[in-house]
């Protein structure tokens, strides 16, 4: 079976600009969420989708936003780029949602914001 | 709030040299406990999912356990390869994951 895989896998972007990154979950998984990884902060949930609806968000501004669609796809939205959105972004997908399922993550996608 | 504690930061073993990672937790209502490996560049990769205090899962050299308040990764004659960060994550009633800041273990040949 396919793992999760994340487009782009690099990205470079100036400050206020906007980005979108996209997730294909694993064949059969209902469910993506998605996380920021930095040093200091570490792995920090952004959101969760689940037949093509938001069942929960993290503690990030509204400048991040994300969609799902019908075939499980999802796309993660950044607006109005700050410096320190600068991360590795991460999908993971599972069969079910949380809090009980286990989570698979893709490659994900290193953001550098100049 | 969920908080994940992960010990020690760092790790350095010699090919052969078992140890324990530990990582404490405090969450509301545990769902699960999770065990993750990430190497340099990727995205994190799945390990062990553990339910409720007393359980215990092994795969090759790793063993991971579980009680109220903790979780070990136990690592049995580790080599090279072995080398990564290991985290862990809770889920409970909040229904997100909550990451610890990792362990980075070196094995040395």
């Amino acid at each position: 079976k396919a793992g999760v895989t994340q487009t782009p896998r690099y990205l470079i972007k100036t400050r206020g600009q906007q980005v979108t990154l996209s997730c294909s979950p694993i064949s059969g998984h209902r469910s993506v969420s998605w996380y920021q990884q930095t040093p200091g902060q570490g792995l920090q949930f952004l959101f969760e989708y689940f037949s093509e609806t938001q069942r929960n968000k993290g503690n990030f501004p509204g400048r991040f936003s994300g969609r799902q669609f019908s075939n499980s796809r999802s796309e993660m939205n950044v607006s109005t780029l700050e410096l320190g959105d600068s991360a590795l972004y991460l999908c993971a997908s599972s069969f079910g949602t949380l809090p009980q399922e286990t989570q698979y993550f893709g490659p994900g996608t290193r953001l550098l914001v100049l | 709030e969920d908080q994940v504690t992960q010990s020690p930061e760092a790790l350095r073993l010699q090919e052969g040299e078992s140890s324990s990672l530990n990582c404490s937790y405090t969450v509301s209502g545990l769902r699960g406990l999770f065990w993750y490996r990430q190497d340099p560049g990727k995205g994190p990769e799945f390990l062990f999912t553990l339910y409720s205090a007393g359980e215990e899962k092994e795969k090759e050299r790793l063993k991971a356990t579980l009680t109220k308040k903790e979780s070990f990764l136990h690592i049995t004659a580790p080599k090279p390869e072995d080398s990564a960060t290991y985290l862990c994550a809770v889920s409970g009633s909040a229904r997100q994951l909550t990451f610890g800041s990792g362990t980075q273990l070196t094995v040395l040949p």
